[in-house]
């Protein structure tokens, strides 16, 4: 199956830096990446869909300056959480679509991040 | 729009004892129906999905998945269970719109396999 390959798995910063995040697709090639923020015991809240060579479309109450994202190519998609601060301290997850497009997801690893 | 509902926020169950986990979805129009599994500090993966044919869906690990339309239901089944199945189920149903497959999932629920 498609293996997406999400890093890192864990980061630690300090209040105010950025910290980036990356998502590859390794043996596929994915026109649309979604990332996904999960809180604690709670279920997956879409962010923002990434789409390759344009601008990503970010959900509602999601702050597009706060949580950069990029996808310059068709197999890695970057987010970057600007200027970080303690609540922004979550499990960010991305994922890409099958080639079949049925809206089967292949998910990266999560990403663990704190602000301290 | 569509929506999925997971009935129970936690199942703890017996190791050898069957299990059932409840999802039922709302859509106006047809869609995939999918089931997750997410380890400790893990990403999600893939367990089983519906897209058409037969209603029952066979998928990794011994579990099971039944379509029902009538009823909207994808409840997922195992026989006998796992201390290795303890993990949190996404139930998820995705249909095309804007351009791509629009993915909703469930709140999902923890399983707690007890020994």
């Amino acid at each position: 199956g498609a293996v997406v390959s999400q890093h890192p798995s864990r980061v630690i910063c300090k209040s105010g830096t950025s910290v980036k995040i990356e998502c590859r697709s390794l043996d596929f090639q994915a026109t649309t990446m979604f990332w996904y923020r999960q809180f604690p015991k709670q279920s997956l809240m879409l962010m923002a869909t990434s789409n390759e060579g344009s601008k990503a479309t970010y959900e509602q109450g999601v702050e597009k300056d706060k949580f950069l994202i990029n996808h310059a190519s068709l197999t890695l998609s970057t987010l970057t959480v600007t200027s970080a601060h303690p609540e922004d301290s979550s499990f960010y997850i991305c994922s890409a679509e099958g080639q079949d497009y049925t809206g089967e997801l292949f998910f990266g690893e999560g990403s663990r991040l704190t602000v301290l | 729009a569509q929506s999925v509902t997971q009935l129970d926020s936690q199942v703890p169950v017996f190791e050898e004892a069957p299990v059932e986990l409840r999802c039922n979805y709302s859509s106006s129009v047809s869609v995939y129906l999918f089931w997750y599994v997410q380890y400790p500090n893990q990403g999600l993966q893939l367990l089983l999905k519906y897209l058409s044919g037969s209603t029952l869906v066979k998928g990794i690990n011994g579990f099971e998945a039944e379509f029902n339309k009538s009823q909207t239901s994808f409840h997922l089944r195992k026989p006998s269970v796992h201390i290795s199945d303890t993990a949190e189920y996404f139930c998820a149903v995705s249909l095309y719109s804007g351009g791509y497959q629009k993915v909703t999932f469930g709140i999902g629920t923890k399983l707690q396999v007890i020994p």
